[in-house]
This record gives structure tokens, C-alpha cells and sequence, in this order.
């Protein structure tokens, strides 16, 4: 049981290129999420996806997109990447009721230059 | 407007002794508070929980209290350990019917226990 895995760990790019981040569980979970973390801000979360084929704004999600691939995978995408973007993103799942503890991932540090 | 607040961003203990961490919350629709444990380059992992039709919730060395009155929660720690040290995030969520468990974190208290 892997839980949930993050590639890649770290990344850096240039102003304007684009990529994306993905995220796997293997625990059956049926809710994912997209957090970022900055100094001094905590996790503020930038989608979510309740269940398989549905996906939400967080809190953040300007200048990014989201894909549920299926169950498992949930990916976040950025498309011209900016020097605010520059963070670290974990990807998190949980059960769908509410109150179940979320299982986060190792995390990918981005730079953008 | 952060509805989940850590106000101290570090705290020193030494080895053996209590350490107590507060978060405070604004959004009275909050029912559910969790606290995290971050290591520095890993994910957080889950600490432990309190539902808001309780007062504490106790595992091993760590005990949460919720004060709704005040909208206040504390983590307790006791004994401290060295491998205590690491940065704790409160988290709250409220019940929505038919939505994900959303968390709203706060900023994190940076804890070191000292030997």
C-alpha cells in the first residue's frame, strides 16, 4: 500500500512554460485534493474532486486546471506557469463522508524562475 | 479572512514536559477539528480529531480540547518528546450534505522540544 504518491518531487520552470503535477491512491478513496503550501499561509486548498468525474474550485484556483483521470489519479495542471506559483503542492484523499481524516502525499516543491 | 488561526508560530519545550498548542476558529458552522503533524519534505499526516458534540479526545501522549464557546482548541502533548518536534496544523471542516470533507487550515505552529 503505496497510499498516495506525488510525482514529480521537485520541478523547476521558467516563466510561462507549462506542466503537470499528478497524484495517485491506492486506498479506494473516493475524494482528492490540491493543496498549496506557502511560509507562513498553511494549506490552502486549490480543487478538489468529490467523486470520479466531478471536480470544484478551492480557495485558490486561479491559474490552474484539474483533471480526474479515474478513481486513482487526479492531476493538476499548470498552464503558463508565474513566479507566484512557486510553492509546494500536496495532493491529499480521503473517504467521500464528511470528517474523515485526509491522507496527504510527500508533497512537489516547484520554482518558478 | 482566516477562519482558522495558529497565533504562535513556534514553541520550545523541553523533554518531558507539556507542550500546549492553540488554534482558534471564526466560522461557527465548523463541526469538526483536526490537528496535523508536518516533518519537513513529507505530506502531513493526521494527528488526531474532535467532533464538536465533544469537549476532549485523548490518544496515547496526545489529548485535543474544544472550547465552542469560545471557538477555541488546544493540543496537548505530554510527555514531550524529541521526536515531537515537527510543525502542527489545526484543520476544521463543517458537515455539507452532499459535498467532500473541505479542511481550512491554519498557518501552523512550529514546535521543538528540546533535550
Amino acid at each position: 500500500n503505496a497510499g498516495v504518491t506525488q510525482t514529480p518531487k521537485f520541478q523547476v520552470l521558467k516563466t510561462g512554460q507549462s506542466m503537470t503535477l499528478q497524484c495517485a491512491q491506492d486506498m479506494n478513496h473516493n475524494s482528492m485534493y490540491w493543496y498549496r503550501q506557502d511560509p507562513g499561509m498553511g494549506l490552502r486548498l486549490i480543487y478538489y474532486s468529490a467523486s470520479e468525474g466531478t471536480t470544484d474550485k478551492g480557495e485558490v484556483p486561479n491559474g490552474y486546471n484539474v483533471s480526474r483521470l479515474n478513481k486513482r489519479e487526479f492531476s493538476l495542471r499548470l498552464e503558463s506557469a508565474a513566479p507566484s506559483q512557486t510553492s509546494v503542492y500536496f495532493c491529499a484523499s480521503t473517504m467521500p463522508t464528511a470528517h474523515y481524516e485526509q491522507y496527504f502525499g510527500p508533497g512537489t516543491r516547484l520554482t518558478v524562475t | 479572512d482566516q477562519q482558522v488561526k495558529q497565533n504562535s508560530p513556534s514553541l520550545s519545550v523541553q523533554e518531558g514536559r507539556i507542550s500546549i498548542l492553540n488554534c482558534d476558529y471564526t466560522n461557527s458552522m465548523f463541526d469538526y477539528f483536526l490537528w496535523y503533524k508536518k516533518y519537513p519534505a513529507e505530506g502531513p499526516t493526521f494527528l488526531i480529531s474532535i467532533s464538536s458534540i465533544k469537549d476532549k479526545n485523548e490518544d496515547g501522549r496526545f489529548t485535543v480540547f474544544l472550547n465552542k464557546s469560545a471557538k477555541h482548541l488546544s493540543l496537548h502533548i505530554v510527555p514531550s518528546q524529541p521526536g515531537d518536534s515537527a510543525v502542527y496544523f489545526c484543520a476544521a471542516s463543517a458537515s455539507l450534505a452532499g459535498t467532500a470533507s473541505k479542511l481550512t487550515f491554519g498557518t501552523g505552529t512550529r514546535l521543538q522540544v528540546t533535550l
